[in-house]
């Protein structure tokens, strides 16, 4: 079983349109999430990240978090063709405990379309 | 966010030849540094983690003694791919993880075509 799940699309929606894009992972003692966009052929950015439980809005994108169905999402309202990439779906597996930085773990990430 | 440079952008080099990429960050010290490989359409796969003054530690599968890392400094990581065949060809990306929540911030990668 995937540590982090995503659905790997393609995801088409017009311009306009809201995009969704979910995320479940199996590490219950997970507590930081985090979206990145990845254009083709560059590296990932990061675009989101959130901590608690609920809704965290930032301009067009609003990240979900329910740590109690293991689930975190990425709606992006008004999707613009320039939103086209792939978005990861990232997870710190682990409470903080050393203070030493700690791998993420990533999805498959999920490729979007937005259709003009 | 932490601000990251990778060096050079792009290399071709014959096979059995060595590379060295270079991955600073720039605004930040980093006492821990990632170096993943992404093939095409693929996700990205973590090599290793790079941690300043101390040996790396490398994900099963990958062999530490063809992809050497070295972290000297809190704001530079190398990784040297040693005797360099084709099949080594792939986009190498560093990141820079933050303390805190552990975000970690990418280097804009460099593109290995391997000869």
């Amino acid at each position: 079983q995937k540590e982090v799940e995503q659905n790997s699309g393609p995801l088409s929606v017009p311009e306009g349109a809201i995009a969704s894009l979910n995320c479940t992972y199996s590490d219950r003692g997970s507590q930081s999430f985090f979206w990145y966009r990845q254009y083709s052929g560059k590296s990932p950015e990061l675009i989101m990240s959130i901590y608690s439980n609920g809704d965290k809005e930032d301009g067009r994108f609003t990240a979900q978090l329910n740590k109690a169905s293991q689930y975190v999402s990425l709606l992006i309202r008004d999707s613009q063709p320039s939103d086209s990439a792939t978005y990861l779906c990232a997870v710190n597996p682990s409470l903080i405990s050393s203070g030493s930085a700690r791998q993420l773990t990533f999805g498959s990430g999920t490729q979007l379309t937005v259709l003009p | 966010g932490a601000v990251v440079s990778q060096h050079p952008s792009w290399v071709i080099c014959k096979s059995g030849t060595s590379v060295k990429i270079e991955c600073r960050s720039l605004d930040f010290q980093a006492t821990t540094m990632f170096w993943y490989r992404q093939f095409p359409k693929q996700s990205l796969m973590l090599m290793a983690t790079s941690n300043e003054g101390s040996k790396a530690t490398y994900e099963q599968g990958v062999e530490k003694d063809k992809f050497l890392i070295n972290h000297a400094s809190l704001t530079l990581s190398t990784l040297t791919v040693t005797s360099a065949h084709p099949e080594d060809s792939s986009f190498y990306i560093c990141s820079v993880a933050t303390s805190g929540y552990y975000e970690q911030y990418f280097g804009p990668g460099t593109r290995l075509t391997v000869t």
